[in-house]
């Protein structure tokens, strides 16, 4: 069964060091979205693309995260400088097309702490 | 805007007995409402999506939902508890445009506990 892979699956750094995520979809899924889910919280959408395009980055933080997706394909997700707060799950997803009755698929998640 | 509020943090039930964790919405227009399950360290998964066709909703591994307009409310229910179960559950309205942008607004989830 095709899954949305994602890594590193945990990620430990100190404050002000740069991370990122990397995330591999479904193949053939054109829209793909990152989540952080803070613990306790559920998952709130940081970034949607549609296939290479940014649909929506409006809960991204930019001065310090950014999301790339360059040939619509697998995507990165990037924090630098990490801050204390930061520490989360961050869940990649895929979904076939965008509309709102679409299935998302979650990949396992990357946990991060920031020390 | 959309919103979900899950009325219960947390649900402690006995193996072989109902299950029922509670969603309430709101919704300015006829929402697109699921449910989602996450089991410790996994990602998340699809238990059922309303559609709109049919106010009762079955999902997988014996899940069902019942939306209910009047009430706002979009409870999901479970006639036997199986251990298998225990995991969050989060309820969830899709906030689209109509356009490319297709944003899920998560409950703040409910920790389902299972005892034998």
């Amino acid at each position: 069964e095709a899954e949305v892979a994602q890594s590193p699956r945990y990620k430990i750094t100190e404050k002000s060091q740069a991370v990122a995520f990397w995330c591999d979809p479904i193949s053939g899924h054109a829209t793909l979205y990152w989540y952080r889910q803070i613990l306790g919280q559920g998952p709130e959408l940081l970034v949607q693309f549609q296939d290479e395009s940014v649909v929506d980055d409006s809960q991204l933080p930019k001065d310090r995260f950014s999301a790339e997706r360059l040939k619509g394909v697998d995507s990165t997700l990037k924090i630098q400088p990490a801050e204390l707060g930061d520490s989360a799950m961050y869940l990649c997803a895929s979904s076939l097309r965008t509309g709102g009755l679409q299935e998302l698929f979650f990949g396992e998640g990357s946990r991060l702490t920031v020390l | 805007a959309q919103s979900v509020t899950q009325l219960d943090s947390h649900v402690s039930v006995s193996e072989g007995t109902p299950v029922l964790l509670r969603c309430n919405y709101s919704s300015s227009y006829s929402p697109s409402l699921f449910w989602y399950v996450q089991h410790p360290n996994k990602g998340l998964q699809l238990l059922l999506k309303y559609t709109s066709a049919a106010t009762l909703v079955k999902g997988i591994n014996g899940f069902e939902a019942e939306f209910k307009k009047s009430e706002t409310s979009f409870h999901l229910t479970k006639p036997s508890a199986h251990m298998s179960d225990a995991a969050e559950y989060f309820c969830v309205v899709s906030e689209w445009d109509g356009g490319a942008t297709n944003k899920l607004i998560f409950g703040t989830g409910t920790l389902l506990a299972v005892q034998p």
